[in-house]
C-alpha cells in the first residue's frame, strides 16, 4: 500500500535554531516528492519538488534531501524565523495512469521567540 | 489578479441541508481537485477533473458531488448524505495531470455543521 509517514508529528524550537523534518514513503513506482508549507487556515504552498535523480534541492533557508534507495526525504530549515511556524507536508507522486498523489499528515512546527 | 478563489471562507450547515462550495480559477489549468482536511490528518481526495465535462471520484467521494461545466469552475456540493462534513475543504489546480506539474491551492473553506 502506498503510504507517506512524517515525523515528528509536532516540533517546537526557538527562533534562530535549525531543525530537520523527516518523510518516509513506500510509494512505488516513484515519480517525485514535494514539500509543501501550510499556514494555519490557508492552502498549502509548494516549497520544493525532487525527482528520482536529485539528492538535494534548496529554496532559500529550506533544503530538501532525497534518498531514493531508502525512500526517505528530509526538510532542513536553517536559522528559523517566526514566520516558519506552519505545517510542513510531504507529498509523493506515483507513476500510474493518473499520477496519484499520496499525502503525509504533516509536521506542525512552532517557532518560539 | 491570477489564482484560485474559493468561497465562502466560512460556511455553516444545518442537518439535512445541501451546501455548495465554489472554486474558480483563472490560471487556465486543465486539472482541478477537491480535498478535505481534518485535524492531524493528511489531505484526502474527494473528486478531481482532468478536463471539462469529465470528473472522477477520489478516495472519499461518498456524500459529495461535483460538476465541471466550464474550465474555470469546479463547484463541490456537500449533500445531506455526508454524515460528518465538518472539515476544511481545499480546491486545487494543476496545469495538466503530468506528475512534474505543481499543484496550486486556494485559500480553503471551513464548513461546520450546526
Amino acid at each position: 500500500k502506498n503510504q507517506v509517514e512524517q515525523s515528528p508529528q509536532s516540533l517546537i524550537i526557538l527562533e534562530g535554531k535549525n531543525c530537520t523534518l523527516q518523510c518516509n514513503y513506500t510509494v512505488s513506482p516513484f515519480s517525485n516528492l514535494r514539500w509543501y508549507k501550510q499556514d494555519t487556515g490557508r492552502g498549502p504552498v509548494s516549497l520544493t519538488i525532487m525527482t528520482f535523480s536529485e539528492n538535494t534541492k534548496s529554496n532559500g533557508r529550506y533544503t530538501a534531501t532525497l534518498d531514493a534507495d531508502t525512500k526517505q526525504s528530509s526538510l532542513h530549515i536553517t536559522a528559523s524565523q517566526l514566520s516558519d511556524s506552519a505545517s510542513y507536508i510531504c507529498v509523493v507522486s506515483a507513476v500510474d495512469s493518473n499520477y496519484q498523489l499520496i499525502w503525509g499528515a504533516g509536521t506542525k512546527l512552532i517557532i518560539k521567540p | 489578479d491570477g489564482g484560485i478563489t474559493q468561497s465562502p471562507k466560512y460556511l455553516f450547515r444545518k442537518e439535512g441541508q445541501n451546501v455548495t462550495l465554489s472554486c474558480e480559477q483563472n490560471l487556465n489549468h486543465d486539472a482541478m481537485y477537491w480535498y478535505r482536511q481534518d485535524p492531524g490528518q493528511g489531505l484526502r481526495l474527494i473528486y478531481y477533473s482532468q478536463i471539462v465535462n469529465d470528473f472522477q471520484k477520489g478516495d472519499i467521494a461518498e456524500g459529495y458531488s461535483v460538476s465541471r461545466e466550464k474550465k474555470e469552475s469546479f463547484p463541490l456540493t456537500v449533500t445531506s448524505a455526508q454524515k460528518n462534513p465538518t472539515a476544511f475543504y481545499l480546491c486545487a489546480t494543476r496545469r495538466s495531470r503530468g506528475s512534474g506539474n505543481t499543484i496550486y491551492f486556494g485559500e480553503g473553506s471551513w464548513l461546520t455543521v450546526v
